[in-house]
């Protein structure tokens, strides 16, 4: 299968600090890739949808200037933790979609510790 | 009522055997059907992808849709200790949003 990159696997930051994140598709070109957060035993909560080269999509009650996503080129996603608080820490997932069926392939994962 | 519905369990069955998880969902709109294995602390590995009805066999992996039903359902045969792990079942129509379950883990024990 498609190979997406996410780095760091883990962040441990102070109180007010801001964060990136990078999702990378390695062997695909991904117009559409996903950020996602998910907390222990539950399954995945969609945060914003990012389509290359226009501003994201957010969910509803996702707050978008605290979570800032840039979609800058085909294999290149960044979601950036403004002013990050205890309350942001958790498992962020990033996914990209190869071509134009469903399939999606997901990213290792990022741990945010807000100390 | 939540879109798709899926039993968290914990699920332990024992090494060798037939491993059968379920999901079940209220839109009939949904065309995309898949199955993930998510390893604790990792991201989601997409195991099985169906399009609409019937059955898709990959190895140790059979999936199944029943749309009548609004059934899906996946299948391990000959369960090992490195399958256990969380099953996430998600679906989608043609806006490319996935809906998901809640996940199931599975305990495999030796």
């Amino acid at each position: 299968g498609a190979v997406v990159s996410q780095h760091p696997s883990r962040v441990i930051c102070k109180s007010g600090t801001s964060v990136k994140i990078e999702c990378r598709s390695l062997d695909f070109q991904a117009t559409t890739m996903f950020w996602y957060r998910q907390f222990p035993k539950q399954s995945l909560m969609l945060m914003a949808t990012s389509n290359e080269g226009s501003k994201a999509t957010y969910e509803q009650g996702v707050e978008k200037d605290k979570f800032l996503i840039n979609h800058a080129s085909l294999t290149l996603s960044t979601l950036t933790v403004t002013s990050a608080h205890p309350e942001d820490s958790s498992f962020y997932i990033c996914s990209a979609r190869q071509g134009e069926n469903e399939k999606l392939f997901f990213g290792s994962g990022t741990q945010l510790s807000v100390l | 009522q939540k879109e798709v519905e899926q039993d968290p369990g914990p699920l332990s069955v024992p090494e060798g055997a037939i491993v059968s998880l379920n999901c079940t969902y209220s839109n009939s709109a949904f065309q995309y059907f898949m199955w993930y294995r998510q390893y604790s602390r990792k991201g989601p590995e997409l195991l099985m992808y169906t399009y609409s009805s019937g059955n898709k066999e990959d190895g140790r992996f059979t999936a199944q849709v029943d749309k009548s039903s609004k059934y899906i359902s996946l299948f391990i045969r000959d369960s090992q200790p490195s399958d256990s792990a969380t099953y996430l079942c998600a679906m989608s129509y043609s806006n490319y949003q996935l809906i998901w379950g809640a996940g199931t883990k599975l305990i495999i024990k030796p």
